[in-house]
Order: structure tokens, then sequence, then C-alpha cells
């Protein structure tokens, strides 16, 4: 069974840093594409970034380049979302997601349960 | 960047009728890459559709997808109580990949 198991809550303070992780299990974790969903009330569902567990190539969406870092580990299987400096705004729930097809296209064909995050002082 | 526009926001329906949603994208959507997500209150989405009208596996024959180009539907048919939840289109035709705001199904 294909499984994405993502660490827990997080309650941080503007400009603190974060890494919140995610760990596959049930496939070959180098072999599919893997990438972050924030979702927040205002702005819904947005593509983040993705990542080639294979060799670490990582493409983001425009408007979160700069902004997060999207990193991972094939030997342990586990992908990570990376901030620097946490602003109030990056309060939301982040769901890392498995691409279905070759080279990171396709469908997303299984999620994570979400990692929770907010920022306040 | 391609914008998915959901309609309606909220449905109000009954158990056992049947529905229809909408996703309007604004520029076409290439090779019918268009997926709908299912995601209950305090869970994760969970893929119902991919590639216009497949059926993800698990999902049962009262999902179905069907459009093209800029104008696509999901419908669900028969309504079950686990239905009533946020369904979203979801475009990975183009880039950057972009998503629905939502349509809301709640029991009446």
């Amino acid at each position: 069974e294909v499984q994405l198991v993502q660490s827990g809550v997080e309650v941080k303070k503007p400009g603190e840093s974060l890494k919140i992780s995610c760990k596959g299990s049930g496939y070959s974790f180098a072999n599919h594409w893997i990438g972050w969903v924030r979702q927040t009330p205002g702005k819904g569902l947005e593509f983040m970034g993705i990542m080639n567990p294979w060799d670490s190539d990582v493409r983001y969406s425009p408007s979160f380049q700069g902004h997060v870092t999207i990193s991972g580990d094939k030997i342990i299987s586990t992908a990570y979302l990376h901030w620097s400096s946490l602003k109030a705004s990056d309060t939301a729930m982040y769901y890392c997601a498995r691409w279905a097809g070759v080279a990171g296209t396709g469908e997303i064909d299984y999620w994570g349960q979400g990692t929770q995050v907010t920022v306040s002082s | 960047d391609t914008v998915l526009t959901q309609s309606p926001g909220t449905l109000s329906l009954s158990p056992g009728e049947t529905t229809t949603l909408s996703c309007r994208a604004s520029q076409r959507i290439g090779s019918s890459y268009l997926a709908w997500y299912q995601q209950r209150p305090g869970q994760a989405p969970r893929l119902l559709i991919y590639g216009v009208s497949n059926r993800a596996t698990g999902i049962p024959d009262r999902f179905s997808g069907s459009g093209s180009g800029t104008d696509f539907t999901l419908t669900v048919s028969r309504l079950e109580p686990e239905d009533f939840a946020v369904y979203y289109c979801h475009q990975y035709g183009n880039s950057p990949i972009t998503f629905g705001q939502g349509t809301r199904l709640e029991i009446k």
C-alpha cells in the first residue's frame, strides 16, 4: 500500500526556520516525482514545487521560487520542505503528493495526510 | 497561468440524487490532462478521476468525468452520505499546474 506520512503540527514565530518531512512507503520512492501543495481557506490548493527523488532535481512554481526549498533523501525515502524565515502568511496546511507519471507529469495519485503550519508572534 | 473556475460554489442535495459539477478553464488544457479530487473534512484530497474520464483505483462507477478543451464536468450519481465533501478539479497539461477553487457538496 502506497503511503506518504508527513511530520506533525508546527507552531512557529515569524522569522524562524522550519523543515517538514514526508516519508514514502509501499513503492519505489525514487521512481515517482514528489512535490508539495499548499492549502489555505483564502487561496485553496496551490502547487509549490516538485522534485525528482532520483537526482533531487527540483522545479518550483514561480509563486514559491525563492521562498521555500524542496529537497529529499532517496535512501530514506523522504522529501522535505524548508523555510529559512517564516512569515505569518505561510500559515497553511501543507500536503506532500506523489505524481503518477514519468518526469513529474501526470496527475497526483497519492497525498500525504497534511502538516498544519501556524506562524504567529 | 490557467485559471480553473468551478461552479457552483455550493450544492445542497439529498442522498440518492444525481449531480453535475462544472470546471471551466481560462485556456485550452493540453492532452486532456484534467483530474478531479474529493476532499472530506479533516482529510487530504483523494484522486477520483484523471485524464478527464478515467476513474482512479477503487473509485465506484457512480463517479464519471467528461469534457474537452476548456469545459469539463464531474457527474456523481446516486449520492451516498460519504459523497458529501468538497470537489476540486486540477489541470496538469499547462505549466504551472493549477487547481479550481472547489465545489462544496452538502446535504440538504
